[in-house]
């Protein structure tokens, strides 16, 4: 069972262009988050979906981020004219459904640079 | 913001046990303890959880005091692989709140 998977692993990107980050959960997981780590820092909670809902955006910036989630597909979470402040990595976590007893399962990351 | 208190930083000796300790004394009665580590430049692994009996499992054990306010997260032998950032963390119950809070952790050295 392969675990989650994100691509691209390394992304590139100039001021004022768009970034768009993909994770494939683990097979049989309907639930993805997303976080954002800066450079030196820990983990920061983004978004939380489920197939085509957003549960809990509370940790997304209010303007330039969007995270959709859609029934067939990788979940994809799109950055529109990055700054360098957006660069980091982000991480992508799945668990196979809602509860206190499901840990959540990583993937590698994704880290973007903004030149 | 995390509630948890973790030290910022800790050294082992190779083949001996780590010890990492952790205070969350305003944990509620419906909350979890849950550990994740991060070893340089990957996504966080899950170690092991618990609510209030002793766990154990391939990686660690942890042990929760009877008030709950604080935990050991325990690697019974250390290897230089073990070199890591432990997340100690209190999950929040509501399935609809099921983010994970991230302190700043405690970042463990082995050292040879």
């Amino acid at each position: 069972n392969a675990g989650v998977m994100q691509n691209p692993r390394h992304l590139v990107r100039r001021r004022g262009q768009e970034a768009r980050l993909r994770c494939s959960p683990m097979k049989g997981h309907s639930h993805v988050y997303w976080y954002r780590q800066l450079p030196e820092e820990g983990l920061k909670f983004m978004v939380y979906l489920q197939k085509e809902n957003i549960i809990d955006e509370s940790g997304m910036p209010k303007e330039r981020f969007s995270a959709e989630f859609p029934k067939e597909g990788p979940s994809i979470l799109r950055i529109q004219q990055v700054v360098r402040g957006d660069s980091a990595a982000y991480f992508c976590a799945s668990s196979p459904w809602e509860g206190l007893r499901n840990e959540q399962f990583f993937g590698p990351g994704t880290r973007l640079t903004v030149l | 913001d995390a509630k948890t208190t973790q030290p910022p930083s800790m050294d082992c000796a190779e083949g001996r046990a780590a010890n990492l300790p952790c205070n969350h004394s305003t944990i509620s009665g419906n909350e979890y303890v849950y550990w994740y580590r991060q070893i340089h430049s990957q996504g966080p692994q899950y170690i092991i959880h618990g609510l209030k009996n002793n766990e154990t499992n391939e990686m660690a054990s942890l042990i929760i005091t009877e008030d709950r306010k604080s935990s050991t997260l325990i690697l019974p032998h250390a290897t230089l692989r073990d070199t890591a950032v432990y997340y100690c963390i209190v999950r929040v119950e509501s399935g609809r709140d099921d983010k994970i809070i991230f302190g700043k952790g405690t970042r463990l050295h082995i050292l040879p």
